[in-house]
């Protein structure tokens, strides 16, 4: 079964301060992990994924598979990071191409 | 390109009754997955559809069936709504099982 945590519902942070938002997963094969966010009256979307290994609106995450991690960070956060952040992991391939499992969801504020 | 498109916005039910969503995909994109996100939790895997077959299913009863059109779009049917049944109603789309792309979602609410 697969599996995604983020022990954080809530995360608060000032501006300039740096951000990180945890996840941990649990799956039995090779997993893709993704970040996506949700920010005030719009839709999800996707922020990052690891394979790209890409920073995007300065926000990175590294997979840990010895610690079965994929945390997002942000060495300087901004107000208009304030939003939803959900984990996500689906399989790699096989019967869970494809089928995203989410974690509960962290909501950032970014205080002025 | 208005991207993933879902309707109705909002829709409310009674308990029993049947209901029927529908979702528009991205040009281009061929694979649809749906979602149920319950009030305060992430989104939870319904099923996905690829060339008008389903291909992926998550936990969820029979009450939860779906199809898939050759113009792509799709449709989410739930059959004898319980209350329980109340969420917003996430449809994917994506090229193949890559990127997966939202629409806005429905929000269901049975009485």
């Amino acid at each position: 079964a697969q599996r995604v945590t983020q022990p954080e519902k809530l995360l608060s942070v000032f501006k300039g301060a740096p951000v990180e938002l945890k996840c941990n997963y649990s799956y039995s094969g090779s997993p893709e992990l993704f970040w996506y966010v949700q920010y005030s009256r719009q839709r999800l979307q996707l922020l990052l994924r690891h394979i790209s290994r890409e920073s995007i609106k300065g926000f990175t995450a590294d997979l840990n598979k010895g610690e079965t991690s994929f945390h997002l960070k942000k060495p300087f956060a901004q107000e208009e990071d304030s939003a939803m952040y959900y984990c996500a992991l689906s399989g790699a391939g096989g019967t869970s191409y494809g089928k995203l499992t989410f974690g509960q969801g962290t909501i950032l504020t970014v205080h002025p | 390109d208005a991207g993933v498109t879902q309707s109705p916005t909002h829709l409310i039910k009674t308990r029993g009754q049947q209901v029927t969503l529908r979702c528009s995909p991205k040009s281009g994109h061929d694979t649809v997955s749906w979602y149920q996100q319950a009030l305060g939790q992430g989104p939870q895997f319904i099923f996905q559809y690829y060339e008008e077959e389903e291909r992926q299913r998550g936990n969820f009863p029979d009450r939860f069936s779906g199809h898939q059109f050759p113009n792509y779009s799709s449709e989410l049917n739930v059959n004898a709504l319980l209350l329980g049944d109340s969420a917003l109603y996430l449809c994917a789309s994506s090229m193949g099982a890559t990127r997966q792309y939202f629409g806005p979602g429905t929000r269901l609410t049975v009485t």
